[in-house]
Formats: C-alpha cells, structure tokens, sequence
C-alpha cells in the first residue's frame, strides 16, 4: 500500500536488551515523526525529522532512545538496554511538509513488550 | 496544566443521539488543530482540522474559540460505527514553525443499538 509501513508490528524482549523499530514514511513525505503511547495514555511525542534539518529530540525520554532517517525516507528508532516502563506502541507518522497544518498519516505502530 | 486536556468521557449514547467533546489547550501561540479518530488498537487518523471560522463535514462539526482557547466536536445522528477515542490535537509549536502535535488524551465514545 501506499501508507506508512511500521515493522516489526510486534516485538517481545527480555529487559536488557536493545530494540530496533523501523517506519517507512508515505513516498515523497518530507517529515517524519514518532510517537508513543503506552496503556490508556494519549500519544507523547518523541522526536522529528524534516529533510535535512537536524532533528527535534525533545521528546527523547532518555539517552537510550535514538533514531536516524537515511536518506530522508526510512527511519529507525533505537532503544538501547530496554526497561519495563518502555513498554508501549511506538507509532510514527508522515506529512508532506513542516507546516503547522499539515495532517499526520500513521502506520499501525509497532507494540514493543519488555518482559 | 496539561497542554491539551479534554473530557474524560466516556460517554455512551444511542444510535441518533447528538455528542459533543470539549478541549481546552494552553498555549496561545497555537496555530493548527485537529481532531483525531482512533479504533481500538488501531492508529490514529485524522477525522478532520478545525479551523477559526468553524467547518463542518457531514455529520461532524467543529468549532474552535481562540480567545477561551477551546475547541469543540459536535457529531449529529450518531452511528454505531463512532464508536472509537477521539483526540483533540494541538500543534503546540505555535507561529508557523513545524507540526509538533500535542495530542489529548482523548474521550472515549460508544454507540448502542
């Protein structure tokens, strides 16, 4: 299809160990977000990229999370010796540009359980 | 404070019935807003934007009062295919910088028979 692409859409870990998410953002969309929402929560942002600005990490909870988009399209969100707490869907989302205005489109997310 | 609140919900109506959720954001600098859908265990998508003079889509209507800084989802002859969370969504960046969205928590809708 020609939405965003998210794998894996499920991922079981043991505590301790590195995660790696993968988005595939709609073809020709310059931003690229993720998000993510843990049990009954709303959506908390994490971080943004557009083109090739360097990104917005404000949302980064902590120094084991980080992500890089190659190329300007595919991005990878990488968290590092993963804790329970991580535990939650991790979705992300493209638009056709920076502006305020613009919706975003969501792929289905992956859900990432820490045991 | 939280930056976008919204009624706890939820709310459970008839089919035909008329709902309406309220949210309230707190930055004044906001520019964009939006009003999210999301199914159970699903993405969210995006139901429609909300823009000054009020719009309107269908059965939905939304209204957005920037000086109370409140924004409004009015959904008429209610189906039971509403039923889903609906997420009140700001871009809290404020001025023309990008879309940094600051979702809701969101209000829960069901629709009975």
């Amino acid at each position: 299809g020609a939405g965003v692409s998210q794998s894996p859409s499920n991922k079981v870990t043991e505590k301790g160990k590195d995660v790696e998410l993968r988005c595939d953002p709609i073809s020709g969309h310059t931003a690229l977000y993720w998000y993510r929402q843990s049990l009954g929560q709303g959506l908390e942002f994490l971080i943004y990229f557009q083109g090739n600005s360097a990104p917005d990490k404000s949302g980064l909870p902590s120094d084991r999370f980080s992500a890089e988009r190659t190329g300007g399209s595919v991005s990878t969100l990488t968290i590092q010796r993963t804790q329970q707490e991580d535990s939650a869907v991790y979705l992300c989302a493209s638009s056709p540009g920076p502006g305020s205005n613009q919706p975003q489109h969501f792929g289905d997310g992956t859900r990432l359980s820490i045991l | 404070r939280k930056e976008v609140e919204q009624d706890p919900g939820p709310f459970n109506v008839p089919e035909g019935a008329t709902v309406a959720f309220n949210c309230t954001y707190s930055n004044s600098a906001s520019q964009s807003f939006f009003w999210y859908r999301q199914d159970c265990r699903k993405e969210p998508k995006l139901l429609m934007s909300v823009y000054s003079s009020g719009n309107e889509d269908g059965r939905f209507t939304a209204q957005l009062n920037r000086a109370s800084q409140y924004i409004s989802l009015l959904i008429r002859d209610s189906k039971l295919s509403d039923s889903a969370t609906y997420l009140c969504v700001v871009n809290t960046a404020g001025g023309t910088s990008y879309g940094k969205l600051t979702f809701g928590q969101g209000t829960i809708l069901t629709v009975h028979p």
